[in-house]
């Protein structure tokens, strides 16, 4: 099955700084790639995802790449605020098997101070 | 109006006991999905349906029973209830996006 690595498990910063949260995937069907935050109490919302034939998308002060080859995909927040401080998930999916389904990776705690 | 909403948000009970938790979402989606958050914050999938069917479970003790009774709703059944029990469970929906509930804070004593 898939496995997904996620660094660093928890990532201080100032704001205004730029952060950045990196994933590695092993199954290269995986083809899904998004990102969740969650803050503390509350659901895990999602904030940008990306398919296998895009390598960036951006959204405002955050964007996403993939690298499809190397098997790892990145978030990138640029600007920070302390209302970025939450905890960032990403996922990987095969979405041409009917029976696989999101697999996480194991989070990064994302502390912005002001 | 929310998209995807669980009952109750908290619930505390003793070991041994039987508990349910409910989920309903409002998006159309014909998948929805069973989620354990352990004290870790590690997210990890239990159940899946498609159209009222079971399509994943992920090696979860048979003591927890998911029932669809229709594409909008999944509900969570579990016996005997454990200490290790003990987590947040998210619902959620959708084929692509999953969209997440807000969880039910599960504490067995």
């Amino acid at each position: 099955g898939e496995n997904v690595e996620q660094h660093p498990s928890t990532l201080s910063v100032q704001e205004g700084d730029s952060a950045v949260i990196k994933c590695t995937y092993s199954d290269s069907a995986s083809n899904y790639f998004p990102w969740y935050k969650q803050e503390l109490g509350k659901r895990p919302q999602l904030i940008i995802d990306i398919r296998s034939n895009v390598g960036e998308k951006k959204d405002q002060r955050i964007a996403v790449t993939l690298n499809k080859t190397a098997k790892h995909f990145s978030l990138h927040i640029t600007e920070t605020q302390p209302e970025d401080s939450a905890v960032y998930f990403c996922a990987a999916r095969n979405m041409n098997s009917g029976y696989s389904t999101l697999t996480f990776g194991k989070g990064t705690m994302l502390l912005v101070s002001p | 109006d929310t998209a995807v909403s669980q009952t109750p948000k908290y619930l505390v009970t003793q070991m041994g006991n039987d508990k349910s938790i409910k989920c309903e979402q409002n998006l159309g989606h014909d998948t929805m999905y069973w989620y354990k958050q352990d004290s870790k914050k590690f997210l990890k999938i239990m159940f899946s349906y498609n159209n009222k069917e079971l399509i994943i479970n992920e090696t979860v003790p048979n003591r927890f029973s998911p029932k669809s009774p229709d594409k909008a709703h999944l509900n969570l059944h579990i016996n005997s209830l454990e200490l290790g029990d003990s987590a947040v469970y998210f619902c959620a929906s959708g084929s692509v996006a999953q969209y997440f509930g807000p969880g039910t804070r599960l504490t067995v004593l």
